[in-house]
């Protein structure tokens, strides 16, 4: 069975700070994986996608940035945190090929102060 | 690009009544319509899809409608369960895609 790992559960940082966050996917090779933003209350907006090893594109210009070293595993970061940064980060995962279903992770919750 | 616009910010329903959930989006090449399911503090996880080959699709207690001159689907649950609280997120995407446009959310009370 797949499993999805997101780390950390939960931030809190300060303005300007560096960030990482990690997603790992276990039990599925060569998934499709997206990165999520989901402010308090609110809609999902897409951040990322990646659909091989080494290749991600971007949806949104959010000052962050994301990495696909293995196949499975996704980064986002960013070097200057912004107090808009804030709320849940969401990654996930679909089998090869467009248009499937998303399997997501149980997210980050990020507090940018 | 694609927007996908949720009708209903909240909807309240006695337990054992009918709800309905309406999506609208632009986008005449979406091909793909899931709907996920948000409970309090938590992940969302997937609970039904359509594709844009069929009009209807159910799964026990769920169906989705899909009307494609409308460019609208919609999600009908019925004898609610107060389990069913939860926010329920529309979404599509177009065929082959990777971007999947999430409507703003439907937070669904249903109470005993």
């Amino acid at each position: 069975a797949q499993t999805i790992h997101q780390w950390p559960v939960a931030e809190i940082k300060a303005v300007g700070s560096p960030l990482s966050l990690g997603c790992t996917i276990k039990g599925k090779s060569s998934p499709n994986l997206y990165w999520y933003w989901q402010a308090t209350g609110g809609t999902l907006q897409q951040l990322f996608y990646s659909i091989t090893v080494g290749q991600v594109e971007s949806v949104v210009q959010l000052n962050l940035s994301a990495s696909r070293p293995k196949d499975d595993q996704f980064i986002l970061s960013t070097e200057k945190l912004l107090l808009s940064h804030s709320g849940f980060y969401l990654c996930a995962w679909s089998p090869t090929g467009g248009n499937e279903r998303l399997f997501f992770g149980h997210g980050t919750k990020l507090s940018v102060l | 690009g694609e927007k996908v616009e949720q009708h209903e910010s909240t909807l309240s329903v006695r337990e054992g009544d009918s709800a309905v959930i309406n999506c609208t989006y632009t986008d005449t090449a979406s091909s793909y319509f899931p709907w996920y399911k948000q409970e309090a503090g938590k992940s969302l996880h997937f609970v039904i899809d359509i594709r844009s080959n069929v009009d209807r699709k159910q799964s026990q207690r769920l169906t989705v409608l899909l009307d494609k001159k409308a460019k609208r689907f919609s999600l009908h649950i019925t004898a609610t369960q107060p389990e069913d609280s939860a926010i329920y997120f529309c979404a599509a995407s177009i065929t082959g895609g990777y971007k999947v446009v999430f409507g703003s959310g439907t937070r669904l009370l249903v109470s005993p």
